[in-house]
């Protein structure tokens, strides 16, 4: 079965860097989108993306944030000067357009766990 | 504004027992719900979901669950739990208030449930 693949499984930066996290979707899939979850807290949405731009995003997707599709395959989530409360399990997902499909699930990857020391 | 409620943190079953999450949620209109889950290192898998078709909903694993609109529930059910049932269970509801159109769309999570099954 397709999966969305994420890397790296886990990522140890050092506060006021910039970090990229990368993730292959699923080939068919339209639809991007990036989440993440605070250690003991929900899971959030953060930005969802589609024909090479942000069709959606939330207020925690603030100026620091950025994602890009650079190539056909690729989507990535770029984090220009990490904090600490940045520290967090960021899942990327895709999902496949049928028209309006109505609950048409997302497929997440297995996370990339951001450190920020 | 659309929540969901995850009633328990932690569930604690024997093997061979039956199991139940809960999930309670708040919705404008009808909602498509799902359950997923989250073995350790792994990412969200979904099991199950809800989208106004039949209330009682199979999915993988021997999981079900029924959505009852007048309790605003979603548990998650399954009869006889395996070891391999150990894991983070989330409620996730997707409001049609909050769908932009454009064919992507917000889900809302619960906080999770963690599953614990003992021999």
């Amino acid at each position: 079965e397709p999966e969305v693949t994420q890397t790296p499984s886990h990522q140890v930066t050092q506060m006021g860097q910039e970090v990229i996290l990368r993730c292959v979707p699923i080939s068919n899939h339209l639809y991007f989108y990036w989440y993440r979850q605070i250690l003991g807290q929900k899971v959030e949405f953060l930005v969802s993306f589609y024909n090479n731009e942000i069709s959606e995003k939330s207020e925690i997707f603030d100026d620091q944030f950025s994602v890009e599709r650079p190539d056909g395959s690729n989507f990535t989530l770029k984090i220009r000067s990490t904090k600490l409360e940045d520290s967090a399990m960021y899942f990327c997902a895709s999902s496949e357009e049928q028209g309006f499909v109505w609950g048409s699930p997302l497929h997440f990857g297995n996370g990339t766990r951001l450190t920020v020391t | 504004a659309q929540s969901v409620t995850q009633l328990d943190s932690h569930v604690s079953v024997s093997e061979g027992t039956p199991v139940l999450l809960r999930c309670n949620y708040s919705s404008s209109y009808s909602p498509s719900l799902f359950w997923y889950v989250q073995h350790p290192n792994k990412g969200l898998q979904l099991l199950l979901k809800y989208t106004s078709a039949a209330t009682l909903v199979k999915g993988i694993n021997g999981f079900e669950a029924e959505f009852k609109k007048s309790e605003t529930s979603f548990h998650l059910t399954k009869p006889s739990a395996h070891m391999s049932d150990a894991a983070e269970y989330f409620c996730v509801v997707i409001d049609p208030v909050l769908y932009s159109g454009a064919g992507s769309y917000q889900l809302t999570f619960g906080k999770g449930t963690k599953l614990s099954v003992i021999p």
